[in-house]
């Protein structure tokens, strides 16, 4: 079966640097999606990664290893606002995105 | 600007009664999504659209229909609503089939009674 693991809740101190892990195992790879998620809200868009490597978005960056079925999302600068619930998705072979369950940040000052 | 609106916002209804969430959106975007979004689980597929006249079952399309009849909307039935269905129901669109950058509406919170 098609599975994206990732913790359920974080917490860091505003200012800080916190990584959220996922590591999926999919049929098929086209790409790994993180959406930021703030409650009550929808899902935006924050980063695709395709190739192995790092990308780096401002204060967020994304990071993949295809071998390992692994990526880390990496947040720098920690603000209040970042409080939110990160979503990680990976496009399978039919290019049907398969979703994790999603990671709680909770920032304290 | 473009955008992708879903109506109504909340509703409660009772078992057995059939409830159409619409969506709709102003990206001219041929791909349209439904999702659900429960707690503890990522957010699962309901039926997708790759155009006009073009609907596709997802994962969890059982007591769901979808209709595209142009290219701004894609309404959600549930024929006969349960109280399984209850959930947040969102609503996606991509400007390509392969894009995983989805826009989505503000979502539609359903209870089933």
């Amino acid at each position: 079966g098609q599975n994206i693991d990732q913790p359920t809740e974080m917490t860091a101190t505003e200012g800080a640097i916190v990584q959220i892990n996922c590591t999926y195992q999919t049929s098929g790879f086209n790409g790994l999606f993180w959406y930021q998620q703030h409650a009550g809200e929808a899902p935006t868009f924050l980063s695709y990664n395709v190739l192995d490597g790092l990308e780096e978005k401002g204060r967020f960056s994304s990071f993949l290893s295809r071998s390992k079925g692994y990526s880390y999302l990496l947040l720098k600068e920690l603000q209040m606002k970042d409080s939110a619930s990160y979503l990680c998705a990976v496009m399978d072979s039919n290019y049907q995105l398969i979703w994790g369950a999603g990671t709680k940040l909770i920032i304290k000052p | 600007d473009a955008e992708i609106t879903q109506s109504p916002r909340h509703k409660i209804t009772e078992t057995g009664r059939q409830v159409t969430l619409a969506c709709h959106q102003t990206w001219n975007h041929n791909n349209m999504f439904w999702y659900r979004q429960d707690l503890g689980h990522g957010l699962r597929l309901i039926h997708y659209s790759y155009g006009v006249q073009d609907t596709n079952k997802g994962e969890v399309s059982d007591g769901y229909s979808v209709s595209r009849s142009n290219t701004e909307d894609l309404p959600l039935t549930l024929e006969s609503a349960a109280s399984s269905q209850t959930s947040v129901y969102f609503c996606a669109s991509s400007e390509t089939p392969e894009s995983g950058e989805l826009f989505f509406g503000e979502g539609s919170r359903l209870t089933v009674l």
